[in-house]
């Protein structure tokens, strides 16, 4: 498609539930990238994929974050185990090629609520 | 390590108003400069881009020069619309560090008629 998507839109959790969030990137773009959006518009890097290897993952909390980007599938991102301090929205970005000057393209966001 | 620094907000503004946003940066390679814009409730939408110095980026009326002498990159708009109240997001990407992108904290503008 010619737009990030993302789904879904909000998400309820309770504290300690899984939360499952989808990007599906712009077609022919090779790179996507997650960001978590908290308070005061913070934005924090997660990780990054080239095609469905991972380029990057030096922002991802490890115990309870994990991520995916397969083959002709939306990528994911996976909290388990969720925490109040999870609440955010989280975006997810595509680029076409490997470069600083290349544009992300960014999705609407997904906003988690955990309670 | 790279980073970004945005005028705090809010900023508001009478429409046909000048618009100044100030942007500075710390990177420790070559940045691509952003400027991000968040309308309620959507996601980020490129306003414009810079990819080395003295590039000016523009879009819609706004403006911005990559300055490496000064590490800024200011926004400009010689006449604001009520349209344009948002929020705006400068961010750099650095190829010397996986081109993730880092993001001001962003500025609100509030337009009024």
């Amino acid at each position: 498609g010619e737009e990030v998507a993302q789904t879904p839109k909000h998400l309820v959790r309770g504290e300690g539930q899984k939360a499952k969030l989808y990007c599906a990137p712009i077609k022919g773009h090779s790179y996507v990238f997650w960001y978590q959006q908290v308070l005061k518009n913070e934005f924090k890097f997660l990780i990054s994929f080239q095609n469905e290897n991972v380029f990057d993952e030096t922002g991802m909390p490890k115990e309870r974050f994990s991520a995916k980007c397969l083959p002709n599938s939306p990528c994911s991102l996976e909290i388990q185990a969720t925490k109040l301090e999870d609440s955010a929205v989280y975006f997810c970005a595509s680029s076409q090629q490997q470069g600083s000057t290349d544009t992300q393209y960014f999705g609407p966001g997904t906003r988690l609520t955990v309670l | 390590g790279d980073s970004v620094t945005q005028m705090e907000g809010p900023v508001t503004l009478s429409e046909e108003a000048f618009l100044t946003i100030n942007c500075t940066y710390t990177a420790t390679g070559y940045p691509s400069l952003f400027w991000y814009v968040q309308y309620p409730g959507e996601g980020l939408q490129l306003l414009l881009k810079a990819t080395k110095a003295d590039d000016k980026g523009s879009n819609k009326g706004f403006e911005a020069t990559y300055r490496k002498e000064t590490t800024s990159f200011h926004l400009e708009k010689g006449s604001v619309q009520v349209s344009d109240s948002a929020v705006y997001f400068c961010a750099l990407s650095d190829r010397g560090n996986f081109n993730k992108f880092y993001f001001g904290s962003g500025t609100k503008l509030n337009v009024k008629p």
